[in-house]
């Protein structure tokens, strides 16, 4: 059984350009949530989708937008990066948005 | 929003020592979970325990609910163990179901 799984692994770009981040959940899950994690801090969460729609938001910026496929899977994109969106984005899935979340192996994302 | 604190920020071992990590949240909870991050970034999955007392091998946790703890133990501990310990909790208000982290505990066991 896959688990979560993320692309690309990492990722280089300059200000102002965008980036579309993907995940795969683990098989059977449907609800999909994303986090960033700067350097030396805990994850934050971004939002949760859940049947193709953005069921929580955390506390970022409009730039920040997603999507949810009917295959369950997902996009992060972020519109034009600052230097500081340089973190670990990581994807999280679970059956029941209150069930335990496995995470994926997150991709790195350097803005220069 | 819930707070999440851990406890102690860092922590350097000898191998077969053991520790407690402890982390305190602010509010009731309906999820909390304990991660272990490996050197390249990977969350992964310890325990999933709001409430209650589980074991697996040489690890196991304890949460008390109503005062509003959680402990992780490891036991015997192997440089394998080394890594980052997160809590994170989910707030049992109506409409969430975000994950909220404390900053972790970073482990070094040294040979």
């Amino acid at each position: 059984d896959a688990g979560v799984t993320q692309s690309p692994t990492h990722l280089i770009k300059t200000r102002g350009q965008q980036v579309t981040l993907r995940c795969s959940p683990k098989s059977g899950h449907d609800t999909v949530s994303w986090y960033q994690q700067a350097l030396g801090q805990g994850p934050q969460f971004i939002f949760q989708y859940y049947e193709e729609e953005e069921r929580q938001r955390g506390n970022f910026p409009d730039r920040f937008s997603g999507h949810q496929f009917p295959n369950y899977s997902s996009e992060l994109n972020v519109n034009a990066l600052l230097l500081g969106d340089s973190a670990l984005y990581l994807c999280a899935s679970s059956l029941d948005p209150r069930e335990t979340q496995y995470f994926g192996p997150g991709t790195r994302l350097l803005v220069l | 929003g819930i707070q999440v604190e851990q406890s102690p920020p860092d922590l350097i071992l000898q191998e077969g020592a053991n520790s407690t990590l402890r982390c305190n949240f602010s509010d009731s909870v309906n999820n909390l979970q304990w991660f272990h991050q490996n050197p390249w970034g990977q969350l992964i999955n310890l325990f999933y325990i709001p409430s209650g007392t589980k074991q697996n091998g040489r690890l196991s946790a304890t949460t008390v609910a109503t005062e509003r703890y959680s402990l992780l133990y490891i036991s015997s501990s192997q440089t394998t163990d080394s890594g980052v310990y997160f809590c994170a909790v989910e707030y049992s208000g109506a409409g969430s179901y975000q994950l909220t982290f404390g900053k972790g505990t970073k482990l070094s066991v040294i040979p």
